[in-house]
């Protein structure tokens, strides 16, 4: 039972262009969100988080919107890099109060130069 | 700060052996992860540690697994005895908790094992 769905598994977009990674989950109590980019033999690291009591997180590049009625959140990256090209996970902390995280399957993103 | 460090990087070995992975988290940190990634699951958790306390092991396969934390610098994950089935790239994360402040998790370069 996935309770954060990553439902396409690759994106390929063009230098430049927008990249739009979604994010959907299950469970409406859930209250912190973030993303993590990943490349090939590293560990995964932190992009950007966003808190329920928002419904978008911009820092440079990124930007990422919640729609807490839908359950889904999206991450935007304008414009794309070809560094940018990487596996993106998006995570929850839950509704729990902890620090653990649950993560989706991810997303691998290719930008095209 | 040199960030959240594994050892091995790369274990190989062969069924039925024992296998210590290996984690320093950052300095001053109080939680630490452990996670695993497979093609068929993704990454999921293992186990979490808070200020050195088991919080949660509900993710972790199997009694061939154990992971402890003796001081806030250093926990490993043990599994004895080894099955091909858990080879994976196991990775170690921490981060900084307190009272309803959560931060974001650091993941280490992970332990890519490979059990023939």
């Amino acid at each position: 039972d996935q309770q954060v769905k990553q439902n396409s598994p690759s994106l390929s977009v063009q230098e430049g262009r927008i990249s739009i990674l979604n994010c959907d989950y299950t469970n409406s109590m859930f209250d912190y969100f973030l993303w993590y980019k990943k490349y090939p033999a590293e560990g995964p690291t932190f992009l950007i988080s966003i808190s329920s009591i928002k419904d978008k997180n911009e820092d440079g590049r990124f930007t990422v919107f919640l729609n807490k009625s839908a359950k889904h959140l999206s991450l935007h990256i304008v414009p794309s890099q070809p560094g940018d090209s990487a596996v993106y996970f998006c995570a929850t902390g839950g509704s729990s109060n902890t620090g653990k995280l649950i993560f989706g399957q991810g997303t691998t993103l290719q930008v095209k130069p | 700060d040199a960030g959240v460090i594994q050892s091995p990087r790369h274990e190989v070995t062969e069924m039925g052996q024992e296998v210590t992975l290996r984690c320093k988290p950052i300095s001053g940190h109080n939680s630490l992860f452990w996670y695993r990634q497979t093609m068929m699951r993704g990454l999921e958790l293992l186990i979490y540690f808070n200020n050195n306390v088991p919080i949660d092991d509900s993710g972790m396969p199997e009694d061939r697994f154990s992971a402890k934390m003796p001081n806030a610098s250093f926990s490993t994950l043990k599994i004895q005895p080894s099955e091909p089935r858990d080879s994976a790239v196991y990775f170690c994360a921490s981060s900084w908790e307190a009272g309803n402040l959560r931060y974001e998790q650091y993941f280490g370069p992970g332990t890519r094992l490979t059990v023939t």
